[in-house]
């Protein structure tokens, strides 16, 4: 069985400043993948950014970016210049080859200020 | 392209009466999720299918849930007999193949009364 954890119930950041949203996880399996996906009021999920787990190389999309650490379990998500559209749950998720479902975490909410 | 769309967007129900969700994937995708999203329980996975092959029912609450997905495209999740408990967001995702990466329609709030 696979688990997913983010520590941080909510976040705060001010606007155009960096905030980190932390995950952990927990697999068995060496072929997987990991993502983040953001989740404003509205409720649609929306997918910010994927690592393959055999890659070394940490993803990035434009101000998002991953600090993957394999050994660790650890899967944390950068928001750079932090917008005030930023503002949503974030959830962390893990998706397995053989499982293919999505177990996700609790998510983290993220408040962007002015 | 057009995304997931689901319908209908909002429902209320009596307790007992049953309850069909609707989901449309994207158009060429293979593989479809549907996931609940509750207070309590958070997001679980609830069935997936995979183009002709057996659907992964592994995450169906009860006997009360089932769900089809026709000619390999629009997928209904029914609920028999719903009760409070059922009340949630019910979330359809599709993805190209398995494991790829799932796009998520804006998903349907059940309200059980």
């Amino acid at each position: 069985a696979q688990t997913v954890t983010q520590s941080q119930p909510e976040m705060s950041v001010q606007e155009a400043e960096t905030v980190t949203l932390s995950c952990t996880y927990d697999t068995s399996e060496s072929d997987y993948y990991l993502f983040w996906y953001k989740q404003p009021p509205s409720r649609q999920m929306i997918l910010v950014i994927r690592q393959e787990a055999y890659k070394q190389q940490n993803a990035t999309e434009n101000r998002f970016s991953v600090n993957f650490q394999k050994a660790a379990k650890s899967f944390s998500l950068k928001i750079s210049d932090s917008q005030l559209g930023d503002a949503a749950m974030y959830f962390c998720a893990l998706n397995t080859g053989t499982a293919s479902k999505l177990t996700f975490g609790t998510g983290t909410r993220l408040q962007v200020t002015l | 392209g057009a995304g997931v769309s689901q319908s209908p967007s909002n429902k209320v129900t009596e307790k007992g009466k049953d309850v069909e969700l609707r989901c449309d994937p994207i158009s060429g995708h293979t593989a479809l999720y549907w996931y609940r999203q509750s207070l309590g329980q958070g997001l679980e996975f609830l069935i997936y299918f995979q183009g002709n092959s057996a659907p992964d029912k592994s995450g169906l609450p009860s006997d009360r849930f089932s769900a089809e997905r026709t000619g390999g495209s629009v997928s209904t999740l029914t609920i028999q007999r719903t009760q409070q408990e059922d009340s949630a967001v019910y979330l359809c995702a599709s993805s190209l193949f398995m494991g790829y990466e799932q796009y998520f329609g804006p998903g349907t709030r059940l309200t059980v009364t």
